[in-house]
């Protein structure tokens, strides 16, 4: 079965710093990889996608994440975080006939200090 | 464009009531997702609709859930009777085209007493 394993529940980074979140997935073929975020109170959206090609895939808000076929990684990367991106940060692997079927991680708490 | 609304936000019950929790998708997607959001569990999802019709409803915990999708632009999930433990947010997700990006309404918290 496919499952996302998110290693880190809680990061603190100062603002300005650089950022990775890290993401291993298990899933028997070649995955289609998600990164979203959710800020308290709202519902997830979307910052990057991985479905085959190139694997640096550049997102919304200066994310990036990096898929590692050998590593089973798909990590999430920010060269300088800013207080705004202190949220909660998924990542998904799409199951399923179509893809579609979103089996998510356990997410990573951000937090930014000033 | 609007996005994905759901309503109620906020439900308050007591265990053993009916809650209906309602969802429109975006216009034009044709995939509708319900999803549960707890600490302990995280995110699960709860079933999926293809073109209005369930495909996949191995994440419904029990008989008491009830999901239902009578035309393109509606869909709503049913607890009957609920209980403490399914106090969540429900949240539900559209998508045009496989795969894709999901979108995410802003939930509905249940608090069962």
């Amino acid at each position: 079965a496919q499952s996302v394993t998110q290693p880190d529940i809680h990061i603190t980074v100062s603002e300005g710093a650089s950022l990775e979140l890290r993401c291993n997935y298990s899933y028997g073929a070649t995955p289609y990889l998600f990164w979203y975020v959710q800020s308290p109170g709202q519902g997830l959206q979307l910052l990057l996608k991985y479905f085959s090609g190139d694997t640096l895939v550049q997102g919304i808000k200066g994310f990036e994440a990096e898929f590692k076929r050998s590593q089973s990684s798909f990590n999430l990367r920010k060269p300088s975080v800013h207080w705004s991106d202190a949220a909660e940060y998924f990542c998904a692997v799409g199951a399923g006939e179509y893809g579609n079927k979103l089996v998510f991680g356990a997410g990573t708490i951000l937090r930014v200090k000033s | 464009d609007a996005g994905v609304i759901q309503s109620p936000r906020h439900e308050v019950t007591e265990m053993g009531q009916e809650v209906t929790l309602r969802c429109k998708p975006i216009s034009g997607h044709n995939s509708l997702f319900w999803y549960r959001q707890t600490m302990m569990r995280g995110l699960e999802l709860l079933i999926y609709f293809n073109n209005n019709v369930p495909i996949d409803d191995s994440g419904m915990p029990e008989d008491r859930f009830s999901a239902k999708m009578p035309n393109a632009s509606f869909s709503t999930l049913k607890i009957q009777p609920s209980e403490p433990r399914d106090s969540a947010v429900y949240f539900c997700a559209s998508i045009l085209g496989q795969p894709g990006e999901l979108f995410f309404g802003e939930g509905s918290r249940l608090t069962v007493l």
